[in-house]
């Protein structure tokens, strides 16, 4: 079975430059999320994906962040203008359902870097 | 406010050394306790989750809602358990993880 894919897996740009992130999650699975993981951090939920509807996105910045998943597949997470402090890992992860097994698949993360 | 608090960045032991990896949490209700762990190079996955009340990898975790503590456990610790391990927790009816600031383990031949 194929895992959650992302790309790029790494992306160096200046503040204020836009930016964005693909998530492709395993075939099948509803719920799709967006971590950041600021280094030294753990991974923090920016939004949540069933099917193609938002569930939680109350701590995504949404003055420069923004997210789709458009059909409720394939999702992109965009960072438009990109500050320092948006320098993270992006992970996307993917679960079957919206219960509360636990079990998230994460794929390779995005690592960018805001200069 | 939801919390999970990892005191230790890094862990050090030598192979065959016991291991406990410290987690506490704080959630108003009853939460569900999972520990993650990225072995380099690797993905984030699960490792175990507390419902399940299952040893992996010779590692056992016990939910303690006194102490709200759910530290990881095993008693020899292998070269290869050497990771990166996150304690992580989710409400009911919810798949939306906490994650506290991980550990690094560093187990040394």
């Amino acid at each position: 079975e194929a895992g959650v894919a992302q790309s790029p897996r790494y992306k160096i740009i200046e503040k204020r430059q836009s930016v964005a992130f693909w998530c492709n999650p395993i075939s099948g699975h509803a719920t799709l999320y967006w971590y950041q993981q600021i280094l030294g951090q753990g991974p923090k939920l920016l939004i949540q994906f069933q099917n193609n509807g938002v569930v939680d996105d109350s701590q995504l910045p949404k003055d420069r962040f923004s997210a789709e998943r458009l059909k409720g597949v394939d999702s992109t997470l965009k960072i438009q203008p990109a500050k320092l402090e948006d320098s993270a890992v992006y992970l996307c992860a993917s679960s079957f359902t919206a219960g509360n097994t636990g079990e998230l698949f994460f794929g390779e993360g995005s690592r960018l870097t805001v200069l | 406010a939801q919390r999970v608090t990892q005191p230790e960045k890094l862990l050090s032991v030598f192979k065959g050394a016991p291991v406990e990896l410290k987690c506490n949490y704080s959630y108003s209700g009853s939460p569900e306790l999972f520990w993650y762990v990225q072995y380099s190079r690797q993905r984030l996955q699960l490792l175990l989750r507390h419902i399940s009340r299952e040893s992996i990898k010779g590692f056992t975790a016990d939910l303690n809602k006194g102490e709200t503590s759910f530290h990881l456990k095993k008693p020899f610790a292998q070269e290869e358990d050497s990771a990166m391990y996150y304690c992580a927790l989710s409400g009911q009816n919810t798949d939306k993880l906490i994650f506290g600031t991980g550990t690094r383990l560093q187990v040394f031949p």
